[in-house]
């Protein structure tokens, strides 16, 4: 059973770097899509972007400026960064697996518990 | 920037019919994804590729596709299946993921 757990500080202000890791466990970060989604406070979902084959990536054309998405093989986790963040940031951030079906990327299978960040001075 | 549509709320009473729809212009080309989402839960995986169903989804839970319109369907709706409902799919490059506002699934 693969299992992913978000880390972090769980406030940031503004105008400085969100920054956070997500672990798997129960198997390899090698293969299949790993995403990062997020969602504010009573809103929906927002997807940020993904990484696969442990090196290309995807973002959100609207985040695409300010968000990198990195893995670590060696740690079997993989990164978010996302610069320059607003009070418009604030979301509980989760960190999910992307099937690979063969033709790109399928459902979301797995998913992290999600951690609330919040930017605030 | 590509976007999908779908009504904020549904109503409907135990027993009856919920249909849930989801527009783009891109859904015609593009596989949608359904998830349901309970308070305080991560999402949950309910149709793919438009009207696949999960193991351990129930028989209840369908999805069809006509043109840039797709309907999550739950047949003899219950108490349990109150839930925001989330479309997803991709943009017409295919790469970009895309998520539907939500709909909030009230029964009454």
């Amino acid at each position: 059973q693969v299992q992913l757990q978000e880390s972090g500080p769980g406030l940031v202000k503004p105008s400085e770097t969100l920054s956070l890791t997500c672990t798997v466990s129960g198997g390899s970060v090698s293969g299949n899509y790993w995403n990062w989604i997020r969602q504010p406070p009573g809103k929906g979902l927002e997807w940020i972007g993904y990484i696969y084959d442990s090196g290309s990536t995807k973002y959100n054309p609207s985040l695409k400026s300010r968000v990198t998405i990195s893995v670590d093989t060696s740690k079997n986790h993989f990164s978010l960064i996302l610069s320059s963040v607003t009070t418009a940031d604030t979301a509980v951030y989760s960190c999910v697996r992307g099937y690979s079906y063969g033709f790109g990327q399928d459902y979301f299978d797995y998913w992290g518990q999600g951690t609330l960040v919040t930017v605030s001075s | 920037s590509y976007e999908l549509t779908q009504p904020p709320s549904v109503s409907v009473s135990p027993g009856q019919t919920a249909r849930i729809t989801c527009s783009g212009d891109a859904l015609p080309k593009q596989y949608t994804y359904w998830y349901q989402q309970k308070p305080g839960q991560v999402p949950v995986l309910v149709i793919y590729r438009d009207s696949e169903r999960p193991s351990g989804i129930p028989e209840r839970f369908s999805g069809s596709s006509s043109g840039t319109t797709v309907t999550l369907t739950i047949s003899g709706v219950q108490a349990e299946d109150e839930a925001d409902y989330y479309c997803q799919s991709t943009d017409t490059s295919g790469t970009s993921v895309v998520f539907g506002g939500g709909t909030k699934l009230t029964v009454l």
